[in-house]
């Protein structure tokens, strides 16, 4: 079946320190690849995506690329700011069935001045 | 993106009780989903729709109930409220497209089962 293993938090860095949050997926056919964000007290928000081998997904500074030989789609960013403290997801879109989002147990970011 | 509302922000509940989620978006999207979010393990799906007539289970359906009345309101039910159902719940619309497929959240509903 279908499965997102991310890197379990939390995380706690440095502001202007470099992030990297690991994440491995196993599924069925071909999913696109998702990271989204939630704020404290708030929904999640689309991060980025890619919906093909080799796609490199990018947003505020963050990236990801779709890697089907190791089936893995990492998020990173050079220079985290005390803004990006969040909770962290990342997902796959199943490609048949529901087609939903099925997500990872989510990664805790906490950044310090 | 979808505009999605979702009401109530936070409920206490009794066990037995029947209680109603509700959700609606302005943006016309066909597919809406159900997840629950719960500590250390990220979002499951609990109900989908792809349209008006078209609802389905998700992966941990048992004990709620859900309801299509117009493209832009899913409402969730459950129907005897028990305490292992304390979660946050968020309704996501879904823009389908070939290459902008994108689900928006709400803010989600805290609910809390005494």
């Amino acid at each position: 079946g279908d499965s997102v293993t991310q890197m379990e938090g939390p995380v706690t860095l440095s502001e202007e320190a470099f992030l990297t949050i690991n994440c491995t997926y196993t599924a069925t056919g071909y999913p696109s690849l998702f990271w989204y964000v939630q704020y404290p007290g708030e929904g999640l928000q689309l991060l980025l995506k890619a919906t093909k081998a080799d796609d490199k997904g990018s947003n505020k500074g963050f990236e990801a690329t779709y890697r089907k030989e190791t089936t893995s789609f990492h998020l990173e960013k050079g220079s985290v700011q005390v803004s990006d403290s969040a909770v962290y997801f990342c997902a796959l879109k199943r490609v048949a069935g529901a087609n939903n989002l099925f997500f990872g147990t989510g990664t805790r970011l906490t950044v310090i001045p | 993106d979808a505009d999605v509302t979702q009401t109530p922000r936070n409920r206490i509940t009794k066990t037995g009780k029947r209680i109603m989620l509700e959700c609606s978006q302005t943006k016309g999207h066909d597919r809406m989903y159900w997840y629950r979010q719960d500590p250390g393990l990220g979002l499951q799906l609990i109900y989908y729709s792809f349209d008006v007539k078209d609802i389905n289970k998700g992966e941990i359906s048992d004990g709620y109930s859900v309801s299509r009345q117009a493209q832009a309101k899913f409402s969730l039910s459950l129907e005897s409220a028990i305490p292992n159902q304390t979660a946050l719940y968020f309704c996501a619309p879904e823009r389908t497209g070939l290459m902008n497929t994108e689900a928006f959240f709400g803010q989600g509903t805290r609910l809390t089962v005494v």
